[in-house]
């Protein structure tokens, strides 16, 4: 079997300052992981993927998260958020299907 | 390449009756998958559809079921609607074998 938490529900931050969005995975077996984006009423977007090799993974709009095996960690973080960043972000891990988090609200203020 | 065409957007249903949302895969894909998205909370996954077989299914009763044509489109049918399935349904299309899922935009279901 294999879960996600998305440990925080909601994170504020202020534009152009950094911010870090954290992801705990469990699963018997290797997976990939994933982050996605969903801005309001929209889809799914893929922000960056892991499937192997480096910890670090590099994403669209500046985000990068990385993978960390003995925590079964996957955070995701940008070093400086801007206005459009706001909006609901997914971790996921997938083996034959993907299973989904929570979702973390980042809401950047000006 | 053409995306994830979910149809249609919007519906509002009244307890108890049947609802049929579609999806159109992404081209060159043969895998779909139907996920619940309630409001505030992440997706979760229905089932999955290849060969127009349905191939792994989530927590959900028999009542949600489905269908993938041919042309890997897919269907997802909802039949005797509960107040709780008023959610955003995505539907995501990949290659067997891969690591990459295209979603739709939604069908947002209402049901009063």
């Amino acid at each position: 079997a294999q879960s996600v938490t998305q440990l925080d529900s909601q994170v504020p931050v202020f534009e152009e300052a950094p911010v870090e969005l954290r992801c705990n995975y469990s699963s018997s077996v290797s997976v990939y992981l994933f982050w996605y984006v969903q801005y309001p009423n929209q889809g799914l977007q893929l922000l960056l993927k892991y499937l192997s090799g480096s910890t670090l993974v590099k994403g669209i709009n500046g985000f990068e998260a990385e993978i960390n095996k003995s925590q079964t960690s996957f955070h995701l973080r940008k070093p400086s958020v801007h206005i459009s960043d706001t909006a609901e972000y997914f971790c996921a891990v997938t083996r034959n299907m993907l299973t989904f988090g929570g979702g973390t609200r980042l809401m950047v203020k000006p | 390449e053409t995306g994830v065409t979910q149809s249609p957007t919007h519906l509002i249903k009244t307890r108890g009756q049947q609802v049929t949302l579609r999806c159109s895969s992404q081209s060159g894909h043969n895998t779909v998958s139907w996920y619940q998205q309630a409001l505030g909370q992440g997706p979760q996954f229905i089932f999955q559809y290849y060969r127009e077989e349905e191939n792994g299914r989530g927590n959900f009763p028999p009542r949600f079921s489905g269908l993938q044509f041919p042309n890997y489109s897919s269907e997802l049918n909802v039949n005797a609607l509960e107040l709780d399935d008023s959610a955003l349904y995505l539907c995501a299309s990949s290659l067997v074998g891969s690591d990459g899922y295209t979603f739709g935009s939604g069908t947002r279901l209402t049901v009063v």
